[in-house]
């Protein structure tokens, strides 16, 4: 059954320490993305891979860092220096850059205290 | 800067009734617009795009370029139809996402 697997659903840290949230995509797509869900905004996107071994930054990446070494995989580290962490995570994947569908994950809801 | 706006955050309608839910879009090229919905306890996922013009679960979206908008509608709301509805804008090669509005169907 192919499909994106987020994990963990839900992630609890201390402040002050990083945090790496979980992607992974079997459905052989090129494309992966990270959003950050929060009331009121609707998704705004961390960072996005078109392709594996590339990355780039994209509407509210401080504070985040990513590495995409394997076609599947797509992590997303939260840092120390990301200033609001707590909210819900969203990884998509899509056949290519800039086509859709996206195809989203359930998604990590990360807490920091 | 290329956005997506939602006016409505909750729109609440009764079983049977009409239901529009607005988007407008800022951009002045071609644009592709979407409606992405997302039912309690499932994973966002794609409703429909402009561009096959097709009808999914009896809602339906027009583009209006000369008002920039792409409003969801459906002429009989049921009560599984209760989510949050994203509108999203796909220009060259990035996307952006409007705040969603969650629509409430009453029995």
């Amino acid at each position: 059954d192919g499909g994106i697997t987020q994990s963990p659903k839900y992630l609890f840290r201390k402040e002050g320490q990083n945090v790496t949230l979980s992607c992974e995509q079997n459905l052989n797509h090129d494309a992966m993305y990270w959003y950050r869900q929060d009331p009121g905004q609707g998704l705004r996107l961390i960072y996005y891979s078109q392709i594996v071994n590339d990355f780039q930054k994209g509407d509210i990446a401080e504070g985040y860092s990513v590495s995409r070494e394997k076609k599947e995989s797509f992590p997303l580290t939260v840092t120390s220096a990301q200033k609001n962490p707590t909210a819900f995570y969203l990884c998509a994947s899509s056949i290519n850059w800039g086509d859709s569908p996206l195809h989203f994950g359930n998604g990590t809801r990360l807490t920091v205290t | 800067a290329q956005r997506v706006t939602q006016p409505e955050k909750l729109l609440s309608v009764f079983k049977g009734a009409p239901v529009e839910l607005k988007c407008n879009y800022s951009y002045s090229g071609s644009p592709e617009l979407f409606w992405y919905v997302q039912y309690s306890r499932q994973r966002l996922q794609l409703l429909l795009r402009h561009i096959s013009r097709e009808s999914i679960k009896g809602f339906t979206a027009d583009l209006n370029k000369g008002e920039t908008s792409f409003h969801l509608k459906k002429p009989f709301a049921q009560e599984e139809d209760s989510a949050m509805y994203y509108c999203a804008l796909s220009y060259g090669q990035n996307f952006v996402f409007g705040p969603g509005t969650r629509l409430s169907v009453l029995p």
